[in-house]
């Protein structure tokens, strides 16, 4: 079956310092997301991604984040200075199309920023 | 704009007892609703989703929800609770229409069941 493969699993790093997250969505979809939780907290909606153009974002979603799809496959959020605050597992979801179809999870990366 | 709420962070209940999870949404145009179950160490799988439809929806593993709108509700059910069930469940509501559809999540009720 095929599935959303986030990488790495648990990304431990200093503030102040740039990651990169990386997703693989299912091959034929079209609509990207990043999802965030943290510990304890609702998952939360960051961006979306389309036809290589963030289709939508969050307030969360600020100049400290960047998304990319460098190559087709890959799917990245780039976080470029990270804070304490950032620390939280995040999700990658991919949809066929923008209907009713659902949103398919990724396993998560747990970023913790210390 | 859109909202979910779930009533009861935890929930507890026997093995072979009713699971009743209960969610409640506020959106300004028709929505699509799901749930969504999270197992620990692990990412969201879909349990059953509502797109305009039937009302009343089967999904896996026996759960079933049934969206009455005049309640704005989707509230989740399980005849009988099995000791794997334990996990925390979230409702989620997505516009039915607009461009990127995103999900905006309940905060989750954790499941215990009980031998």
């Amino acid at each position: 079956e095929p599935e959303v493969t986030q990488t790495p699993s648990h990304q431990v790093t200093q503030m102040g310092q740039e990651v990169i997250l990386r997703c693989v969505p299912i091959s034929n979809h079209l609509y990207f997301y990043w999802y965030r939780q943290i510990l304890g907290q609702k998952v939360e909606f960051l961006v979306s991604f389309y036809n290589n153009e963030i289709s939508e974002k969050s307030e969360i979603f600020d100049d400290q984040f960047s998304v990319e799809r460098p190559d087709g496959s890959n799917f990245t959020l780039k976080i470029r200075s990270t804070k304490l605050e950032d620390s939280a597992m995040y999700f990658c979801a991919s949809k066929v199309d923008r209907g009713g179809t659902e949103a398919f999870f990724g396993q998560g990366t747990r970023l913790t920023v210390v | 704009a859109q909202s979910v709420t779930q009533l009861g962070s935890h929930v507890s209940v026997s093995e072979g007892a009713l699971v009743l999870l209960r969610c409640n949404y506020s959106s300004s145009v028709p929505p699509y609703l799901f749930w969504y179950v999270q197992y620990p160490n692990q990412g969201l799988q879909l349990l059953l989703k509502y797109t305009s439809a039937a009302t009343l929806v089967k999904g896996i593993n026996d759960f079933e929800a049934e969206f009455k709108k005049s309640e704005t509700s989707f509230h989740l059910t399980k005849p009988s609770a099995h000791m794997s069930d334990a996990a925390e469940y979230f409702c989620a509501v997505s516009p039915s229409s607009g461009s990127a559809r995103q999900l905006t999540f309940g905060s989750g009720t954790q499941l215990t069941v009980l031998p």
